[in-house]
C-alpha cells in the first residue's frame, strides 16, 4: 500500500498563476483534508471531505476550491495563486482515527 | 475557543538521555488526544491516540500520558536516539455533532537529540 500521495512534490507559481494539488488514498478511507503547514502555525484545516460526494469548508478556505473525484482522490484548486498561500499542504485521510498523512507538497508563490 | 499548547517550543538532548514534552488543552467536548512524530520534510506520523477513560500508552520508547481533569498530556521519551530528532505535535480532537470530529493542533515541540 502506498498509503497517502501527493503531487507534486515541489511547485513554484507566479502570482496570478493557477494550478491543482493532487491526492489520492489506497486505503478505503471515507474521509480526506487538506491542511497547510506556516512556520509557527501549526497545521491548518483548509477543506474536508467526509465522504464521497461532500466537501466541507474548514479554518481558512479562502482562496481555495475542492473536489472530491472519487474515494480515492481529493484535489485541492487554487485559482489564482497569492504569495500568502507560500505553504506546505498536506493531504490526510482517515476513518476517524487516525489521520494518515500524505508526504506535503511545498508551495512557493512569488 | 479551542486552543492547544505544548511546551518547550523546542528542545536539544544528548543521545540516550530521557525527555518530557508537554501538552495543556482548553479543547471541549473532548473526544481524543493524539501525538504525531514530524520529520524534517515529512507528514505527520501517528505515535499514540488516547480517549477520555485512557491515562497512559505506550509505543515503544514512546509513553503518553493524559489527565483529562488538568487538561494536560505529556509525551516522554526513553533512551533517546539520533532518530527521534523531529518535531512533535499534540492534536487534540473535539466531538463535533455536525461535521465529525474537529481536530485542533499544537505548533509542536521541535526536537534535537546530539550525539
Amino acid at each position: 500500500n502506498a498509503g497517502v500521495t501527493q503531487t507534486p512534490k515541489f511547485q513554484v507559481l507566479k502570482t496570478g498563476q493557477s494550478m491543482t494539488l493532487q491526492c489520492a488514498q489506497d486505503m478505503n478511507h471515507n474521509s480526506m483534508y487538506w491542511y497547510r503547514q506556516d512556520p509557527g502555525m501549526g497545521l491548518r484545516l483548509i477543506y474536508y471531505s467526509a465522504s464521497e460526494g461532500t466537501t466541507d469548508k474548514g479554518e481558512v478556505p479562502n482562496g481555495y476550491n475542492v473536489s472530491r473525484l472519487n474515494k480515492r482522490e481529493f484535489s485541492l484548486r487554487l485559482e489564482s495563486a497569492a504569495p500568502s498561500q507560500t505553504s506546505v499542504y498536506f493531504c490526510a485521510s482517515s476513518d476517524l482515527l487516525p489521520q494518515y498523512f500524505g508526504p506535503g507538497t511545498r508551495l512557493t508563490v512569488t | 475557543k479551542n486552543q492547544v499548547e505544548q511546551s518547550p517550543q523546542s528542545l536539544i538532548i544528548l543521545e540516550g538521555k530521557n525527555c518530557t514534552l508537554q501538552c495543556n488543552y482548553t479543547v471541549s467536548p473532548f473526544s481524543n488526544l493524539r501525538w504525531y512524530k514530524q520529520d524534517t520534510g515529512r507528514g505527520p506520523v501517528s505515535l499514540t491516540i488516547m480517549t477520555f477513560s485512557e491515562n497512559t500508552k505506550s509505543n515503544g520508547r514512546y509513553t503518553a500520558t493524559l489527565d483529562a481533569d488538568t487538561k494536560q498530556s505529556s509525551l516522554h521519551i526513553t533512551a533517546s536516539q539520533l532518530s527521534d530528532s523531529a518535531s512533535y505535535i499534540c492534536v487534540v480532537s473535539a466531538q463535533n455533532s455536525n461535521s465529525g470530529y474537529a481536530l485542533n493542533f499544537g505548533k509542536g515541540t521541535s526536537l534535537l537529540v546530539t550525539p
